[in-house]
């Protein structure tokens, strides 16, 4: 059965530190993966996206990795703030739909 | 632009009664997504429209759920009769899709603020 697996629920790092949420899939053959960011009563806002030819994208602190060998990706916040703070959810587009499936989220602390 | 637009954000009602969930997609959009989100599940993906068309409904629980869009600027999700393990967060979401190769940014969902139901 196709699954897609975050495998933290909770991450709490200090401030300043790398923070590194991990996504894994299986039975999937996603054209796109990405990233969101969700507050607390608030709707997913898109963070990043990763296509399947491609190893590494940035955006400003962000970086997130994608290896259809290992079926997974990275989501990397450098130098992190309290502001990070949120829940980080990783989506896949599957080449046969047009609709996102999303994991079911990491909730990151960044502590002062 | 305003933004996905949702209404009601809240709504409580009592088991047995009919609720009706309402969205505006971005202008523009041509593709409407309606989700549920709980503790237990996750993000859901309910249905989908493009072009007003319902493309794929796997993702209705069932026959109590029915969803409609009757142009392009409104969708409906309704819930009759509800029930308590119907209580969520739905969220309605919306984008456009190309042609040919995406562009970062094209393929990206667009989030209304939410429903939050609680069926009593």
């Amino acid at each position: 059965s196709q699954k897609i697996e975050q495998n933290s629920e909770a991450l709490n790092i200090q401030e300043g530190k790398t923070a590194t949420l991990t996504c894994n899939y299986t039975n999937y053959s996603p054209a796109y993966l990405q990233w969101y960011r969700q507050d607390p009563g608030r709707g997913p806002v898109f963070l990043l996206l990763i296509r399947e030819n491609e190893k590494e994208k940035r955006k400003e602190r962000l970086k997130v990795t994608f290896d259809t060998t290992l079926k997974q990706s990275l989501f990397h916040i450098t130098a992190s703030q309290p502001a990070d703070s949120a829940t980080y959810l990783c989506a896949l587009m599957d080449t046969g739909r047009r609709a996102l499936t999303f994991g079911s989220g990491t909730r990151l602390q960044v502590q002062p | 632009d305003a933004g996905v637009i949702q209404s009601p954000r809240h709504e409580v009602t009592e088991m047995g009664q009919e609720v009706t969930l309402r969205c505006k997609p971005i202008s523009g959009h041509d593709y409407l997504f309606w989700y549920r989100q709980t503790m237990m599940r996750g993000l859901e993906l309910l249905i989908y429209f493009n072009n007003n068309v319902p493309i794929d409904d796997s993702g209705m629980p069932e026959d109590r759920f029915s969803a409609k869009m009757p142009n392009a600027s409104f969708s409906t999700l309704k819930i009759q009769p509800s029930e308590p393990r119907d209580s969520a967060v739905y969220f309605c979401a919306s984008t456009r899709l190309k042609r040919g190769l995406a562009v970062e940014g094209q393929e990206t969902q667009y989030f209304g603020p939410g429903t939050r139901l609680l069926v009593l």
